[in-house]
């Protein structure tokens, strides 16, 4: 157990709809990362946040958003849905610092019908 | 980040050492080597790191060319729970934003 939590497990939607993915980072840890996996972009970040600032951006759409809140907490909102949005979704959490391991979630698994 | 090459698969027997190679010709200066592995139906985890000098841990040892042109992972006595996918990955030190970029990695599959 990593110590990041993320809710829920699965999701299934259809296509054209939105919905939020929720991670919660270790206790202590101030940045929160999403990476999405699929089977054809293999593992790929989107966004990182430090104490509720965005640090880094990296292949996120923008139908795709994020925040982290005051109690550290993050959400990825993801609108209007398309069969390719399919995929794991990732959070990972690290202490503050440029160089230390990130420990990842158990991922939200995301199916667009 | 420069980019790293593995092979794409490698088989291993159950309580033999294996050891899974990464070429990284690029490397800078600043470039941190990072392992993590990824279970099946589960996130990556941190499996060690190193910079010019060879590092143990409990899970594994790195070690790093002199040149650090390529590194390679050791697993002393492989286990059936160590069949995963291994991504080396070049972290810049210097990089405020501090993400992972992941490449194919290496599927390893261990044999009882």
């Amino acid at each position: 157990d990593s110590g990041v939590t993320q809710t829920p497990k699965h999701l299934i939607t259809a296509t054209g709809q939105r919905v939020t993915l929720r991670c919660s980072p270790r206790s202590g840890d101030l940045s929160v990362y999403w990476y999405q996996q699929s089977l054809d972009q293999g593992l790929q970040f989107l966004i990182q946040y430090y104490n509720g600032e965005e640090r880094a951006k990296g292949n996120i759409l923008e139908r795709f958003s994020a925040q982290q809140f005051p109690d550290l907490h993050s959400e990825l909102n993801l609108s209007s849905l398309e069969l390719g949005d399919s995929a794991l979704y990732f959070c990972a959490s690290s202490p503050s610092g440029l160089r230390n391991e990130q420990f990842f979630g158990p991922g939200t698994r995301l199916t667009v019908l | 980040d420069a980019k790293t090459t593995q092979p794409n698969s490698m088989e291993s027997n159950e309580e033999e050492p294996v050891h899974l190679p990464c070429n990284h010709s690029t490397i800078s200066g600043t470039d941190y080597i990072h392992w993590y592995r990824q279970l099946p139906s589960q996130g990556p985890e941190y499996v060690i790191h190193g910079l010019t000098s060879n590092v143990n841990n409990r899970m594994a040892s790195l070690a790093i060319a002199e040149d650090r042109k390529s590194s390679t992972l050791i697993l002393h006595r492989a286990t059936l729970r160590d069949a995963a996918v291994y991504y080396c990955i070049l972290r810049d030190g210097n990089n405020a934003g501090n993400m992972l970029t992941f490449g194919g990695g290496t599927r390893l599959m261990v044999k009882p």
